[in-house]
């Protein structure tokens, strides 16, 4: 399968902790979006890179959460000292960035969910 | 004032209804225009996505755009149970980010 993987799955830990996701995108597609999705809301917004570069990190992001893609292709999510805010799935997508409007789809991995206790 | 803007619902249609769920958006710079559906503790997946005024037709679903009033819609036409889900409206912007709304939770009774 060539879908979005993203591992673990599940991470159960506790508050002050550090934690790291890791999402592997399709292999051809150039952009990299990581998105916080809580219980009855919608998926917010966090980054999003293109090829390894950062191109734009959401303004409610805490200092404590970092990402990167170092070589373009897979991509971790760290958030340093959790807190139990930070409890959600977080959710990676990718797509063929550009200028054509029919590349935008986005396409979504299975989540991590995070419960900090 | 949020990026995207639907009713959380629950919206419940009988089965065989046509199910009408409604979003709408603050950026004139949006492009394109996609709508998610999104089964409890899955992931979203695309259903369709529209960039022209007018209406866009795919079996049982059809998305209508009208950028002058910002607003977009989803039909369902012959609702089923297996419809039941939360849909999520999402916009492109400047083919850079894509904001989602909270999502509308759909039930479709037998």
């Amino acid at each position: 399968d060539t879908g979005v993987s993203q591992d673990p799955r599940h991470k159960i830990t506790k508050r002050g902790q550090n934690v790291t996701f890791r999402c592997d995108p399709i292999s051809e597609h150039n952009r990299l979006y990581w998105y916080r999705q809580t219980l009855g809301q919608g998926p917010e917004f966090l980054t999003y890179f293109q090829n390894e570069a950062q191109l734009e990190k959401s303004r409610l992001l805490s200092d404590r959460f970092s990402a990167e893609r170092p070589k373009g292709s897979f991509s971790t999510l760290e958030i340093q000292r959790t807190e139990q805010g930070d409890s959600a799935m977080y959710l990676c997508a990718s797509s063929l960035g550009g200028l054509d409007l029919n590349t935008g789809e986005l396409f979504f991995g299975e989540g991590s969910r995070l419960t900090v206790l | 004032q949020k990026e995207v803007e639907q009713n959380s619902g629950p919206l419940s249609v009988p089965e065989g209804a046509i199910a009408s769920l409604n979003c709408t958006y603050s950026d004139r710079g949006s492009q394109s225009f996609f709508w998610y559906r999104q089964y409890s503790g899955k992931s979203p997946e695309l259903i369709m996505f529209i960039y022209s005024n007018g209406d866009k037709e795919d079996g049982r679903f059809t998305a209508q755009l009208n950028k002058a009033s910002q607003y977009v819609s989803l039909l369902i036409r012959d609702s089923q149970p297996s419809d039941s889900a939360t849909y999520l409206c999402a916009v492109n912007v400047n083919f850079n980010k894509f904001y989602f709304g909270s999502g509308t939770k759909l039930n479709v009774k037998p």
